[in-house]
């Protein structure tokens, strides 16, 4: 058990829907990180958030945002789905924001959009 | 050209054998991550490297900086190994591999 919780383990949900994704980073750990597994584009670094704020950006779209809340949670929205939304989404924790600091994933969210 | 290439993509052995996936990447790096995933989804961080050897348990990963390549050795290889492995670098954010799918039989 890596510490890390994601909720829900599965949603599904219809095409230009809102969903909210959520994680519980490890705790005593600062950091939180988003990634999206998909089938044709494999795991790709969404957003990375430190003690609530932003820290670094991937390859989100400008559908999609994110915060980190002061109990350090955080959250993924993702709006007006489309249908190439459909993917695993993970939330990995680190207990500080560097590169060379070890990472905790969580066991992720299916989401299929139909 | 990927930042980060897999080999092999898939990979299949009977119980027992010695197994070794590679990974090199093209970028500087602060650190290499070695990571499991099972058919049910979930990832596990097996090896955060940034120089030398690690070994934990059956499974051995080494890393060369000035040759941007790492191995991820399994020995006495079991069923219960059977997973995508992946390689994901962070010269900051993460960059991952496709993955390496192993089978292993009985």
């Amino acid at each position: 058990d890596s510490g890390v919780t994601q909720t829900p383990k599965h949603l599904i949900t219809a095409t230009g829907q809102r969903v909210t994704l959520r994680c519980s980073p490890r705790s005593g750990d600062l950091s939180v990180y988003w990634y999206q597994q998909s089938l044709d584009q494999g795991l790709q670094f969404l957003i990375q958030y430190y003690n609530g704020e932003e820290r670094a950006k991937g390859n989100i779209l400008e559908r999609f945002s994110a915060q980190q809340f002061p109990d350090l949670h955080s959250e993924l929205n993702l709006s007006s789905l489309e249908l190439g939304d459909s993917a695993l989404y993970f939330c990995a924790s680190s207990v500080q924001g560097q590169s060379n600091s070890p990472l905790h994933f969580g066991n992720g969210t299916r989401l299929t959009v139909t | 050209k990927n930042e980060v290439e897999q080999s092999p993509q898939n990979l299949t052995a009977q119980e027992g054998e010695f197994i070794t996936i590679n990974c090199s990447y093209s970028v500087g790096i602060s650190a290499l991550h070695w990571l499991q995933q099972h058919p049910g989804g979930g990832i596990v961080s097996l090896f955060m490297l940034s120089s030398g050897k690690k070994k934990h348990g059956r499974l051995i990963a080494t890393i060369n900086i000035q040759e941007k390549h790492s191995s991820l050795h399994i020995t006495a290889s079991h069923p219960r190994d059977s997973a995508v492995y992946i390689c994901a670098v962070r010269p900051d954010k993460l960059i991952f591999g496709t993955g390496t799918r192993l089978q292993v039989f009985p």
